[in-house]
């Protein structure tokens, strides 16, 4: 069974850039023909997509994100990546990892919160 | 950017109720069309994927349908587990986007 885990800060600066973690356990980041995600939810609001990376590399991002964001993978830790500069208070959100295309296996969440 | 304009926002109903949630996109979609539940303090589940095929492990009193870029999602016989948040998606064109959520209170 396919499982993914977020991990990072719970706290991060205005200005400053948050930086998440997917660990994908259960099966090889790489052995499925799949795109990894990013979607965040801002409290008490809907979700939105903000982007995601196919096995091979490739990216495809929110154009309203686009210039702020960096989605990577890391083969060796079955890992994926989000770092998303130049965060304000619009970007607090819970972030929730998932396999892409649909959004079948997701992260518990984690809530990132943008303050001084 | 696609747009999926869901209704009703807010919808109350009983146990045993059929209940309908319908989105409309602005483009066309063709099938690449998911439907998650999101309960409180959770991450969504999905539903269903490529308009009417259920996830494995879903009860088959869920189904989906398409009316050109019309898509709906139905419960046959609503159940007490099915108060939560229904979104609807839309993965045919980047960015991929959701509809705005219908939440399913108990009447």
């Amino acid at each position: 069974q396919l499982q993914l885990q977020e991990s990072g800060p719970g706290l991060v600066k205005p200005s400053e850039t948050l930086s998440l973690t997917c660990t994908v356990s259960g099966g090889s980041i790489t052995s499925y023909t799949h795109y990894w995600g990013w979607i965040r939810q801002p409290p008490g609001k809907g979700l939105e997509w903000i982007g995601s990376i196919l096995y091979s590399g490739s990216t495809f991002y929110n154009p309203s994100l686009q210039s702020r964001l960096t989605i990577s993978l890391d083969t060796s830790k079955n890992q994926f990546s989000l770092k998303l500069s130049s965060v304000t208070a619009a970007d607090t959100a819970v972030y929730y990892c998932a396999r892409d295309r649909p959004n079948d296996y997701w992260g518990q969440g984690t809530l990132v919160t943008v303050s001084s | 950017d696609i747009q999926m304009t869901q209704s009703p926002s807010t919808l109350s109903a009983s146990v045993g109720d059929r209940v309908t949630i319908t989105c409309r996109a602005s483009q066309i979609i063709t099938t690449w069309l998911a439907w998650y539940q999101q309960k409180p303090g959770k991450a969504p589940k999905l539903l269903i994927y490529q308009v009417s095929t259920l996830q494995s492990g879903v009860p088959s009193r869920f189904s989906g349908s398409r009316s050109g870029t019309e898509f709906t999602l139905t419960i046959s016989s609503l159940q007490p587990d099915d108060f939560a948040t229904y979104y609807c998606q839309q993965y045919n064109t980047y960015p991929w986007t959701f509809g705005q959520g219908t939440k399913v209170e108990i009447k």
